[in-house]
């Protein structure tokens, strides 16, 4: 079963653009989410995070979105850049386990 | 760089085979995951330790085990290998505080033969 899901599997968009990931819950125990980015041959590295308590936390070119009524996530990155291109995850865990839970990741390549 | 570090980098075997994976944590973590990432597939989380000890159990099949020594260090096994066992096998560490991130390793890529 699921519990992250990320139906995109890719996106492209130009660079200077926005890019907007999507990602969607279903277990409402998860009170923390998190994205990752992932190059070829690399593991993935955090980029971003927010806890249930807040609805938007920004790092530079990077704003996480959360819905918790739509149990939602969504990463923007304004502007994109060519650096950018890579698989993008989200992740969600509960402070009541530890497991941390990941959707199938969106492929974004942004277009120089 | 995650401060984790994952060996090998590349590991291939033939089916029936068994093998070693390692992780070092960074310094200060004291969980350890273990995640495996098919083909086009997510991140499947296997098992997580914390300073010694069993914590979670994912989808682990019973051909793999693992443990986490004293050092802090951790080490997947993988026994009777079969060819839908090749994959990336990652390992990540955390604080394991509210609200804090893994860091991952670089992973270790297993092709089964």
């Amino acid at each position: 079963d699921q519990q992250v899901k990320q139906n995109s599997p890719s996106l492209s968009v130009q660079e200077g653009r926005i890019s907007i990931l999507n990602c969607d819950y279903t277990n409402s125990m998860f009170d923390y989410f998190l994205w990752y980015k992932k190059y070829p041959a690399e593991g993935p590295t955090f980029l971003i995070s927010i806890s249930s308590i807040k609805d938007k936390n920004e790092d530079g070119r990077f704003t996480v979105f959360l819905n918790k009524s739509a149990k939602h996530l969504s990463l923007h990155i304004v502007p994109s850049q060519p650096g950018d291109s890579a698989v993008y995850f989200c992740a969600a865990s509960s402070n009541t386990g530890n497991q941390f839970y990941f959707g199938t990741g969106t492929s974004l390549t942004v277009i120089p | 760089d995650s401060g984790v570090t994952q060996t090998p980098k590349h590991l291939i075997t033939a089916t029936g085979q068994r093998v070693t994976l390692r992780c070092s944590p960074r310094s200060g973590d004291l969980s350890v995951y273990w995640y495996q990432q098919s083909l086009d597939q997510g991140l499947q989380f296997l098992i997580q330790y914390y300073n010694g000890e069993e914590r979670a159990k994912g989808n682990i099949l019973e051909r793999f085990s693992a443990q986490q020594f004293p050092d802090l260090h951790s080490e997947l096994n993988l026994s009777s290998l079969e060819l839908g066992d090749s994959a990336l096998y990652f390992c990540a560490s955390s604080r394991d505080r509210k609200n804090s991130p893994l860091h991952f390793g670089n992973g270790t890529r297993l092709t089964v033969t």
